[in-house]
């Protein structure tokens, strides 16, 4: 059975980097079917997808976050990684991998969700 | 990008109601449409996908209906399981999803 395992970060101060990574087991990476992307929880609100990759080398970003988002994968590891730059408040919150199907877009599995802090 | 608006985005029901929510999208999104459901602390569960199919281990009281712009999840009759948020998603182009519908009990 497929899971999905999210880091746990430490605090990260306000101008610094968040680094994430989600680790798949039960399934492979590189199967054709799917996409694998981050999405988001701030505190009390709603789902905002962060990004996506193909594992062939596509990805896409939420426009609102591109210019500091970017997603990576390690094959050989079974992990994909977030990195977003220059955090601020607004990027608190409880940070999702999960698996999407490649064409109808609908994401299957989820992993329980890592929360990130934001504090000086 | 496309905007997706539920309605509402709160209502209080009993057990064995009939529920409806429905989502719209700001453009056309044929029937590019998933639902999900969250509990506190939980993360997401897949309930439908494609609009209108239902995903595997998904009671059947649980429906999906619309393509296009309007769109709608059913539940024919609410459990105690069932109260939750509930959050529609475009997939239509990238990743859009709805602000959410809180089902409390009445």
């Amino acid at each position: 059975q497929l899971q999905l395992q999210e880091s746990r970060p430490g605090p990260v101060k306000p101008s610094e980097t968040l680094s994430l990574t989600c680790t798949v087991s039960g399934g492979s990476i590189s199967n054709n079917s799917y996409y694998w992307g981050w999405i988001r929880q701030p505190p009390g609100k709603g789902l905002e997808w962060i990004g996506s990759f193909y594992y062939r080398g596509t990805s896409y970003y939420n426009p609102s976050l591109k210019s500091r988002v970017t997603i990576s994968v390690d094959t050989s590891k079974s992990q994909f990684s977030l990195k977003l730059i220059s955090v601020t408040a607004a990027d608190a919150a409880v940070y999702y991998c999960a698996r999407l199907w490649y064409g109808s877009g609908h994401m299957d599995v989820w992993g329980q969700g890592t929360t990130v802090t934001v504090s000086s | 990008d496309i905007q997706m608006t539920q309605s509402p985005s709160s209502l209080s029901a009993s057990v064995g109601d009939r529920v409806t929510i429905t989502c719209r999208a700001s453009q056309t999104i044929s029937s590019y449409l998933n639902w999900y459901q969250q509990k506190p602390g939980k993360a997401p569960k897949l309930l439908i996908y494609a609009a209108s199919s239902l995903q595997s281990g998904v009671p059947s009281r649980f429906s999906g209906s619309g393509s296009g712009t309007d769109f709608s999840l059913t539940i024919s009759s609410l459990q105690p399981e069932d109260f939750a948020t509930y959050f529609c998603q475009q997939s239509y182009t990238t990743f859009t999803f709805g602000g959410g519908t809180k089902v409390e009990i009445k």
